[in-house]
């Protein structure tokens, strides 16, 4: 079965840029997270999704970030405009009822 | 709110040593907890989790943890490790929810295996 399926793995641009992070959950799933994993700070929830819905949006760090989840199998993190502080590693996670979040391989972000 | 603490940054075991890495959490009821793995440039693999019942709940790869709620511990074991072993292990808590909310993680122990 595929898995939690994040676009692209690495993505280098220069600050100010647009930025757009996207993740296939599993199918079924009806669950979505985003997480941002730095050295500093380690791994932290950004927001999450059931049904599509927004349910907790207290961890996306500044009005520069926003996400949607047009339907079950889509999610887009976005970023604008990009800093080089948001540099890090986003992961994408996707879970069924109340079973263990299944993660993607992340996207590494570079912002020169 | 809620919060993990793994207290050993950096373990360094022997081919073959058991390991016990170390996870206290701090949460206002009884809170589902998880184990995850992460290799070098991957996500995060779930190794157990315990949402209730036993205490000694076990997972893949041959790991087991234990759930103390006198300690607020949740302590990672493997009798024998293996050099594939070597990765981040990481603690985290949730919600009522399961995994149907967003987890708090620890920051995370680096497992290094000596040959």
């Amino acid at each position: 079965d595929a898995g939690v399926i994040q676009s692209p793995r690495h993505e280098v641009t220069e600050m100010g840029q647009e930025v757009t992070l996207r993740c296939k959950p599993i199918s079924g799933h009806n669950s979505l997270f985003w997480y941002r994993q730095t050295m500093m700070r380690g791994l932290e929830l950004l927001i999450y999704f059931n049904n599509n819905v927004p349910i907790d949006d207290s961890g996306m760090p500044e009005d520069r970030f926003s996400a949607k989840m047009p339907n079950a199998s889509f999610s887009t993190l976005k970023i604008q405009p990009s800093e080089p502080r948001d540099s890090a590693v986003y992961f994408c996670a996707s879970s069924q009822g109340n079973q263990p979040q299944h993660f993607g391989d992340g996207t590494r972000l570079s912002i020169l | 709110a809620q919060s993990v603490t793994q207290p050993d940054i950096h373990i360094t075991v022997s081919e073959g040593a058991s390991l016990e890495l170390r996870c206290n959490y701090s949460y206002g009821a009884t809170p589902y907890l998880f184990w995850y793995v992460q290799s070098p440039g991957q996500g995060l693999q779930l190794l157990l989790k315990y949402f209730s019942g036993d205490t000694l709940v076990q997972g893949i790869k041959g790991f087991e943890a234990e759930f103390k709620r006198s300690q607020s511990s949740f302590n990672l074991r493997k009798p024998s490790v293996h050099w594939s072993d070597a990765a981040e292990y990481f603690c985290a808590v949730g919600a009522a929810g399961g995994g149907a909310d967003g987890l708090t993680f620890g920051k995370g122990t680096h497992l290094i295996i000596q040959p």
